[in-house]
């Protein structure tokens, strides 16, 4: 099993610029979760989706998008880049014993 | 809203010290606990899970409790040794709106070094 799988790992963005991030998860995990971690504010929860075709924000959703094509994928869009956004994304799913399971992160740079 | 404060932020021994981190958080009302290690630049990589009906959990040199009541957890690593420095993330399991699992909200992290 491939877990969490995120992509890109990496990307730099000039302020304005919109782009979307892609995640998805193989072991058929109902809920679905993105986080952001900057230096001394630890991780903190954008939005998630507890199944498909539901979202709901998290404690930092302003500026974001999100998507969940389907059960497996859940995606974050930026409409339009700010070096606030500056971070690295981490995506997460729920496993049935209740524990998160992260990806490897996409770090973004915002110029 | 929960908040949880990890202490020390950043502590360093030498390697084959036990040691303990520390983990607390605001609302009882948890469903889980769940203790993570972060290396530089990578992922988080879960060590052990605690339910809230549950007081501690083992893994190898690793022993986690819960206390609820008291909003406290704690990360014992025994026999310590350089393979173990890592940044160490706690997170309490929360529902936002009472329905279920609705996230995770962390800790700033303890940065641990081992000493060789």
């Amino acid at each position: 099993n491939a877990g969490v799988t995120q992509t890109p790992k990496f990307q730099v963005l000039k302020t304005g610029q919109s782009m979307t991030l892609q995640c998805a998860q193989d072991m058929n995990h109902n809920s679905m979760y993105w986080y952001r971690q900057d230096p001394g504010m630890g991780l903190r929860l954008i939005y998630y989706s507890a199944s498909e075709g539901t979202t709901d924000k998290g404690e930092v959703p302003n500026g974001y998008n999100v998507s969940r094509l389907n059960k497996r994928e859940f995606s974050l869009r930026l409409e339009s880049a700010a070096p606030s956004q500056t971070s690295v994304y981490f995506c997460a799913s729920l496993g049935s014993n209740y524990e998160q399971y992260f990806g490897p992160g996409t770090r973004l740079t915002v110029t | 809203k929960q908040e949880v404060t990890q202490i020390p932020a950043a502590l360093s021994v030498p390697e084959g010290e036990n040691l303990v981190l520390n983990c607390s958080f605001t609302d009882s009302a948890i469903y889980n606990l769940q203790w993570f290690r972060q290396d530089p630049g990578k992922g988080l990589t879960s060590l052990l899970l605690i339910q809230s009906s549950q007081r501690e959990q083992t893994s190898g040199r690793l022993n986690a409790s819960l206390d609820k009541s008291s909003g406290r957890s704690t990360l014992y690593i025994a026999a310590s040794q350089p393979g173990d420095s890592a940044t160490y993330l706690c997170a309490a399991g929360v529902s936002y709106s009472g329905g279920g699992a609705d996230g995770l909200t962390f800790g700033k992290g303890t940065h641990l070094i081992i000493q060789p």
